[in-house]
């Protein structure tokens, strides 16, 4: 089946520092990817949907200017989280629908750790 | 914004037993789907419903759209210890290319 990757899969950074995600449909293009956030024992929160080409459109209580998503590509979407701190530990991941089919795959996340 | 009631939040159950968890919605969907999280990996589809009333086996899992479009439930029969993890329900409203809403998830612990 089709494969979307993240990277880093984990990530730990300082207090402060901006880190960046990468979320890749490895076999497939799409034009819509989404972004959640999953605190631990909780469910998936979404956080923006990212569209090719335009800007993301980002649910209501996420800082835009926090989160910054890019999707140059029809195979890529950033999501880079800025001076991020303690309680942005979170693990990120992010899904792809596929243009043709519609279907929506999963990515395997990211955990980012702020110290 | 939307949510699902997902339930029960968690299960401990004897190997061998079967597992029932289900959803509900105040509002109308177009899709069910059940995914399943193993710790520190993202979800993973079990069984996708598209038609109110369909009913779907994927190995041991059973699950069901309801005729309301309101409600879904997925079985597990004969659970085995890598049944292990959390269950999660979620659904589209309207079609096309809007995200997924999901439940609150169904840990569930297999006794072996």
């Amino acid at each position: 089946g089709a494969v979307v990757s993240q990277h880093p899969s984990r990530v730990i950074c300082k207090s402060g520092t901006s880190v960046k995600i990468e979320c890749r449909s490895l076999d497939f293009q799409a034009t819509t990817m989404f972004w959640y956030r999953q605190f631990p024992k909780q469910s998936l929160m979404l956080m923006a949907t990212s569209n090719e080409g335009s800007k993301a459109t980002y649910e209501q209580g996420v800082e835009k200017d926090k989160f910054l998503i890019n999707h140059a590509s029809l195979t890529l979407s950033t999501l880079t989280v800025t001076s991020a701190h303690p309680e942005d530990s979170s693990f990120y991941i992010c899904s792809a629908r596929e243009i043709m089919s519609g279907e929506l795959f999963f990515g395997e996340g990211s955990r980012l750790t702020v110290l | 914004g939307q949510q699902l009631n997902q339930s029960p939040q968690s299960m401990f159950i004897q190997e061998g037993e079967d597992v029932s968890m289900n959803c509900t919605s105040s509002s109308i969907f177009n899709t069910w789907l059940w995914y399943k999280q193993d710790p520190g990996e993202g979800p993973v589809l079990l069984i996708a419903l598209y038609k109110a009333g369909e009913l779907t086996s994927n190995g041991r899992l059973t699950a069901q759209f309801g005729i309301t479009r309101k409600d879904s439930f997925l079985n597990i029969s004969a659970s085995i210890p890598s049944d292990v993890g959390i269950y999660f329900c979620a659904g589209n409203i309207n079609s096309g290319n809007t995200p997924l809403v999901f439940g609150k998830g169904t840990r569930l612990s297999v006794i072996a």
